[in-house]
């Protein structure tokens, strides 16, 4: 079955420390790869995706995350938190043919001063 | 480019009546556009697939006569939730796909329904 697990429901980090929202999918066909952040009451905005190439992928506001076919994951991260940081992250998972996306059950993130 | 628009953003309704959100593709055409339904707190669920001049194809679960699915053009898909009860209140995004390469898609803000 096609899945996406994010297994940290929630997760509090210090402001300055670094940040890796972990994310493992199942997909049948190669994956199109995904990560969103949402604020509260917000719609979805686009941090980065993974089509193809280079297995890591840079982002916008300083999020990266790393492509292992191995590990079937899609993990983000970023060096250095800051406060504004705080949202919801889902990462989801689509096909070449331009599918619905699959998304997982997202982790709240929560910065800590 | 590539900016999807939902309207309205946010609607009050009361119990029985019928709600229309248009989700609209603003610089590109889209033969096809996704409505996703997302819970306090939980995760987008997808609930129907709408291609443009053919009837929408909905997921396991979704009343399709309760959610009436509408994409009568390249650039617009609407959903009316008809006669809502407050189990219907929910955001609801709708995306829409862009025919380049990667088929990528784009999202809209989303509509927030309050059923009373």
């Amino acid at each position: 079955a096609q899945s996406v697990t994010q297994p940290d429901i929630h997760i509090t980090v210090s402001e300055g420390a670094s940040l890796e929202l972990r994310c493992n999918y199942s997909y049948g066909a190669t994956p199109y790869l995904f990560w969103y952040v949402q604020s509260p009451g917000q719609g979805l905005q686009l941090l980065l995706k993974y089509f193809s190439g280079d297995t890591l992928v840079q982002g916008i506001k300083g999020f990266e995350a790393e492509f292992k076919r191995s590990q079937s994951s899609f993990n983000l991260r970023k060096p250095s938190v800051h406060w504004s940081d705080a949202a919801e992250y889902f990462c989801a998972v689509g096909g070449q043919a331009g599918t619905a996306l699959i998304f997982g059950k997202g982790t709240t993130l929560s910065v800590s001063s | 480019g590539a900016v999807v628009s939902q309207h309205p953003s946010w609607v009050i309704c009361k119990s029985g009546t019928s709600v229309k959100i248009e989700c609209r593709s603003l610089d590109f055409q889209a033969t096809t556009m996704f409505w996703y339904r997302q819970f306090p707190k939980q995760s987008l669920m997808l609930m129907a697939t709408s291609n443009e001049g053919s009837k929408a194809t909905y997921e396991q679960g979704v009343e399709k006569d309760k959610f009436l699915i509408n994409h009568a053009s390249l650039t617009l898909s609407t959903l009316t939730v008809t006669s809502a009860h407050p189990e219907d209140s929910s955001f609801y995004i709708c995306s829409a796909k862009r025919e380049t390469i990667r088929y990528e898609q784009y999202f809209g803000p989303g509509t927030r329904l309050t059923v009373t």
